[in-house]
């Protein structure tokens, strides 16, 4: 069971827009920034959101998060094949003093 | 660029130590960042294993604390991962990672290392 709360799957048509939800607690995302990672079968992951929003150079502009209260999102819009991937997030955790990751959501592209 | 990149043993007996460095390059282990274990068990999600500054700050997993040791050697610009008393369970996909730090601010794993599988079987 993750601390951090996400659902196993989500799915979209080429160009469609697509949202991942990411549920914690006031000791995680209440109170840290959120990170979400691409994670390809076979490839090491990658961070395409860091500070709930920001997107690190070379992430396209379609990748974008937000966060409220202790949820968080990561949406993709302009859904492309090469978005199919897990996606991840992670939040520091000041109760339990680590990192926490989100248990996952695989993202098709029908 | 910083690139990282994981050695190790790819197979460990039950109930021995699992053993793994990686090496940082392009950049200093000794800059603001921390830098960080991460794992993946098969058919599992991320797992988070623990962090050190290059002052030998660490902070643990709380789940994996008691049999986890991180260290950090300057010299090399390496930093390792020490996992004891290791099972099937601890089978996965092993990843170092620079956990970006601005001004304390936690900025993201940003670079990771292309990844090593340990196995634990005998």
């Amino acid at each position: 069971q993750s601390v951090l709360t996400q659902p196993p799957s989500a799915s979209g048509t080429p160009g469609q827009w697509v949202t991942i939800s990411c549920s914690g607690s006031s000791s995680n995302i209440g109170s840290n920034t959120v990170s979400w990672y691409q994670h390809l079968p076979g490839a090491a992951p990658k961070l395409v959101i860091y500070s709930n929003n920001q997107r690190p150079s070379g992430v396209p502009d379609r990748f974008s998060g937000s966060e409220s209260g202790t949820s968080a999102s990561l949406a993709v819009s302009g859904l492309q094949s090469e978005d199919e991937a897990d996606y991840y997030c992670a939040a520091w955790d000041d109760s339990l003093n680590n990192v926490v990751f989100g248990g996952g959501t695989k993202l098709t592209v029908l | 660029q910083v690139q990282l990149q994981e050695s190790g043993p790819g197979l460990v007996k039950p109930s021995g130590t699992l053993s793994l460095t990686c090496a940082v390059s392009g950049g200093s282990i000794s800059s603001s960042n921390w830098w960080s274990w991460v794992r993946q068990s098969p058919g599992k999600g991320l797992e988070w294993i623990g962090e050190i500054y290059h002052s030998g700050s660490d902070n643990y997993n709380p789940s994996l604390k008691s049999r986890v040791t991180i260290s950090v050697d300057k010299s090399t610009n390496q930093f390792s991962l020490k996992l004891n008393s290791v099972t099937a369970a601890d089978t996965a996909v092993y990843y170092c990672a620079r956990n970006r730090r601005v001004q304390g601010s936690r900025l993201g794993l940003d670079v990771w290392g292309q990844g090593t599988t340990v196995t634990v079987s005998s």
